[in-house]
């Protein structure tokens, strides 16, 4: 059965902090791992990644995927209270066509003043 | 740009009753899915299309059937709804073509069923 754990569930930190979020997958013929942020409805999509070792970066949100130990991190530098959201780790399948994510539970981020 | 537009924004339903969450795209994408989304399960998938005319079941789609007739639309029903339906419904959408994985998300169908 597919897997993708995220962890930690939750975190609270203060403005100006460095997070890093972590989500470990177990899948059936990887395809490509992507984050998205959720801020109050929909999910929006942040970086994909299909590539070990390959850093995403944008503005202060940064991503590195590990396929031979199965996980990827998103960090976020210099952290604002607009960060505050549930970030979602997704993996896809490959073979068999569409885009048919499996996701984790979430990390939900409070950043505070 | 609207995107994706969900419909209605939530609803109070009774058991037993059928129900259909309306869901269009204006970005002529040709894949479109819907997810539900409850707290510590995350985003679980219902059913998908990749395509008009072919639909494809999610890892849960018991007590849910959609259809896609043209590409635009891409309807959810509840035929007849119970409790553990009770969560809120995603709808989203992707080109294959682009081949990045990405989904455009609605904001979401907030359902009680009663």
């Amino acid at each position: 059965e597919d897997k993708v754990v995220q962890s930690p569930l939750s975190l609270v930190v203060h403005e100006g902090d460095t997070v890093t979020l972590n989500c470990s997958y177990e899948v059936t013929n990887f395809r490509s791992l992507l984050w998205y942020k959720q801020e109050k409805k929909a999910p929006t999509f942040l970086f994909m990644l299909t590539s070990s070792g390959i850093e995403k970066k944008s503005g202060r949100l940064s991503s590195i995927l590990d396929k031979k130990e199965l996980f990827s991190i998103l960090n976020i530098t210099a952290t604002q209270t607009g960060d505050s959201a549930v970030y979602l780790c997704a993996v896809e399948k490959g073979a068999g066509g569409g885009n048919k994510l499996t996701f984790g539970t979430g990390t939900q981020l409070k950043v505070e003043l | 740009t609207a995107g994706i537009t969900q419909a209605p924004t939530s609803q109070i339903l009774a058991a037993g009753r059928s129900m259909t969450l309306r869901c269009t795209q204006d970005m002529r994408h040709n894949a479109m899915y819907w997810y539900r989304q409850d707290l510590g399960l995350g985003l679980r998938l219902i059913h998908y299309s990749n395509t008009a005319g072919t639909t494809g079941k999610g890892e849960v789609p018991d007590g849910y059937s959609v259809s896609r007739a043209n590409t635009d639309d891409f309807p959810l029903t509840l035929a007849s709804a119970v409790p553990s339906q009770t969560s809120v419904y995603f709808c989203a959408s992707s080109d294959l073509g682009q081949n990045t994985g990405e989904l455009f998300f609605g904001e979401g169908s907030r359902l009680t069923v009663l």
